[in-house]
């Protein structure tokens, strides 16, 4: 896999509102995986969005992809307390290894 | 149960011991990896194992770090000789063979005093 750029390093926002995160990447790839971080549940798969798709739901997660600008975003919509947590985009390409490299992520924290 | 083990959950050593982290992953996944993760940062592959046999090791950062995987489940991270650069949260994760989505254990926190 290749390693994502988040964007923001850090977001802020109040219970209820949605969080947008971004995720860039380098080179072609055959999927995209979104991981979740936080103390309670440790690290989580999120959402796994393939090349030759464009968007995809998860509850109240939506992942978008664009393919021609190399990036990727992730939408969490009526954030919770419970969403505050390091959000990891990791992208994998055509023949890409097995092994997951993550960036810094996003941190997201959601105040009541 | 169901999910990815480690132990111990927490390990506090001195300058220069071996210790050894233990990772059980879930039942009938054949890929093993092992990633630490020093704070504020994004976990760092050190291993993967694919069966028995290390299929990729390009993340161990020196000689002093070996992990087994004897019977192709249970994996032991082994560190010898420990520095205090090593201490970190050493992550265990699995998955099916051909699927890209890996399953993370809780971790074992590492403090080398």
């Amino acid at each position: 896999s290749q390693q994502g750029e988040e964007d923001p390093q850090a977001l802020s926002i109040q219970e209820g509102e949605n969080a947008t995160m971004n995720c860039s990447y380098k080179t072609s790839i055959n999927n995209l995986q979104w991981y979740r971080q936080n103390s309670g549940r440790g690290l989580v798969h999120l959402i796994l969005i393939r090349s030759n798709e464009r968007e995809k739901h998860s509850g109240r997660l939506r992942v978008t992809l664009d393919t021609s600008k190399k990036s990727s975003s992730l939408l969490i919509t009526a954030s919770r307390a419970a969403d505050t947590a390091s959000y990891f985009c990791v992208s994998h390409g055509i023949q890409g290894a097995q092994k997951l490299v993550f960036g810094q992520g996003t941190r997201l924290t959601i105040n009541p | 149960g169901a999910g990815v083990s480690q132990t111990p959950s927490n390990k506090v050593t001195e300058k220069g011991k071996y210790v050894e982290l233990r990772c059980d992953p879930i039942s009938g996944h054949t890929a093993l990896y092992w990633y630490r993760q020093s704070l504020g940062q994004g976990p760092e592959f050190l291993i993967y194992f694919q069966g028995t046999g290390a299929a990729d090791d390009s993340g161990l950062p020196n000689d002093r770090f070996f992990a087994v995987r004897p019977e192709g489940s249970v994996s032991t991270l082994k560190i010898q000789r420990t520095e205090r650069g090593d201490s970190a949260v050493y992550l265990c994760a699995s998955s099916l063979q051909g699927f890209n989505e890996q399953f993370f254990g809780p971790g074992t926190r590492l403090t080398v005093l």
